[in-house]
């Protein structure tokens, strides 16, 4: 089963700053999807971004864009000009684009992000 | 407007009892997950159905079933052999696996065991 990781628990970040969480997975696919959500305090889960494997081009999304680092494993998120709505618990998620999963999401633990004044 | 519900909001259930959440979606998407969120744990997958009649067991399915007579609907009962049932359930829906497309996600039931 693939494995997603998010070091950094909690992350702090000052309003307008800029700031970056990360991801790695684990996988021996080749043909994969990654996505970030954001879930507020309100507990719904929004997607932020998403990022084909197959795709050279790191997605952006407005202020949210992704380093994806295909051989290196790596799908981190770059916020810039952090404002306070961007406070929020963040999951990083993997998904096979193999139908034997049934395109289940595999989920990090999250990163909680606050944004101080 | 469309979007997944899930009721209730909040559930309480005595222990050895069973209870059901029930989740329902009229965006007209085959597939249906169900996903249990703990404190520091992230989501994990609990069942999922890619059609009707048809479902398939998640990574913690043990005390849990779930049934998909209809496509709208994925209903989950959280039986008396769940021995840790506390947690927050997220519900989710799916348009077409072979495409970036993003999971939908209700806005969850919190099941606390008394």
């Amino acid at each position: 089963a693939q494995t997603v990781t998010q070091s950094q628990p909690e992350m702090s970040v000052q309003e307008a700053e800029t700031v970056t969480l990360s991801c790695t997975y684990d996988t021996s696919e080749s043909d994969y999807y990654l996505f970030w959500y954001k879930q507020p305090p309100s507990r719904q889960m929004i997607l932020v971004i998403r990022q084909e494997a197959y795709k050279q081009q790191n997605a952006t999304e407005n202020r949210f864009s992704v380093n994806f680092q295909k051989a290196a494993k790596s799908f981190s998120l770059k916020i810039s000009d952090s404002q306070l709505g961007d406070a929020a618990m963040y999951f990083c998620a993997y998904r096979s684009a193999n139908s034997n999963s049934g395109y289940a999401l595999n989920f990090g633990k999250g990163t909680s992000l606050l944004v101080t004044p | 407007d469309g979007g997944i519900t899930q009721s209730p909001k909040y559930l309480f259930r005595k222990e050895g009892q069973n209870v059901t959440l029930s989740c329902e979606q009229n965006l007209n998407h085959d597939a249906m997950y169900w996903y249990r969120q703990d404190p520091g744990q992230g989501l994990r997958l609990i069942y999922y159905s890619q059609i009707v009649n048809d479902f398939q067991k998640g990574d913690i399915a043990e005390g849990y079933s779930v049934s998909r007579e209809k496509k709208e609907s994925f209903p989950l009962t959280v039986t008396s052999a769940q021995k840790n049932p506390t947690a927050f359930y997220l519900c989710a829906s799916l348009a077409r696996g072979g495409a970036p497309n993003e999971q939908f996600f209700g806005p969850g039931t919190r099941l606390t065991v008394l």
